[in-house]
């Protein structure tokens, strides 16, 4: 069974920059989420998806951060423009279901603003 | 608000012996707990799971305590091996539905 994928690995651009990452969950995972882990720190849920529906963003900076999964499989999160505390790994999970306790990650994307 | 705590950023085992590392938390509702290790440009991946009705779960070599009046549970390692090296969190739930709460992890060291 393949693993969640994510690209790219690693990404270093400027602060105003965009930047965006791409997450193909496990096959038939129908909950996708994204995770934002700064340094030192465990990983903080961003956005949870059902299918193509979002469930949680509550701790999404909106003003800055947007995510769409639109067929309910892959799902791409973007950042415009960047700030320096964007610093970090992204990681994206997925689960058979929503609330099922298992979360499966992928390698995560390590973002550098300059 | 810190909900879920690991206080020791790092910790280091000699080979063969136990590691036991420690979680607490604030919130008296979170009902499930799981472990996660991160291996270094890995994604952290699922080790043992703890509901809040039962207060020891076992998988092989890994064994988490749960102690809810002390809001603090405990995974202990035995024997620890070098693969064991890695970053461990500590994951929180309130209810089922909810989204887990994770800790800031701690870098365990396994020396040959």
């Amino acid at each position: 069974e393949a693993g969640v994928a994510q690209s790219p690995r690693y990404k270093i651009i400027e602060k105003r920059q965009s930047v965006a990452f791409w997450c193909n969950p496990i096959s038939g995972h129908a909950t996708l989420y994204w995770y934002q882990q700064i340094l030192g720190q465990g990983p903080k849920l961003l956005i949870q998806f059902q299918n193509n529906g979002v469930v949680d963003d509550s701790q999404l900076p909106k003003d800055r951060f947007s995510a769409e999964r639109l067929k309910g499989v892959d799902s791409t999160l973007k950042i415009q423009p960047a700030k320096l505390e964007d610093s970090a790994v992204y990681l994206c999970a997925s689960s058979l279901v929503k609330g099922k306790n298992i979360q499966y990650f992928g390698a995560g994307t390590r973002l550098s603003v300059l | 608000d810190q909900q879920v705590k690991q206080n020791s950023p790092s910790l280091s085992v000699q080979e063969g012996r136990i590691s036991i590392l420690n979680c607490d938390y604030t919130n008296s509702m979170f009902d499930y707990f799981l472990w996660y290790k991160k291996y270094p440009a890995e994604g952290p991946t699922f080790l043992i799971s703890i509901s809040s009705i039962k207060d020891k779960n076992e998988d092989g070599r890994f064994t988490v305590f749960l102690n809810k009046s002390a809001k603090h549970l405990s995974l202990h390692i035995v024997p620890s091996q070098p693969g064991d090296s890695a970053v461990y969190f500590c994951a929180a739930r309130r209810n089922y539905g909810q989204n887990f709460v994770f800790g800031p992890g701690t870098r365990l060291s396994v020396l040959p």
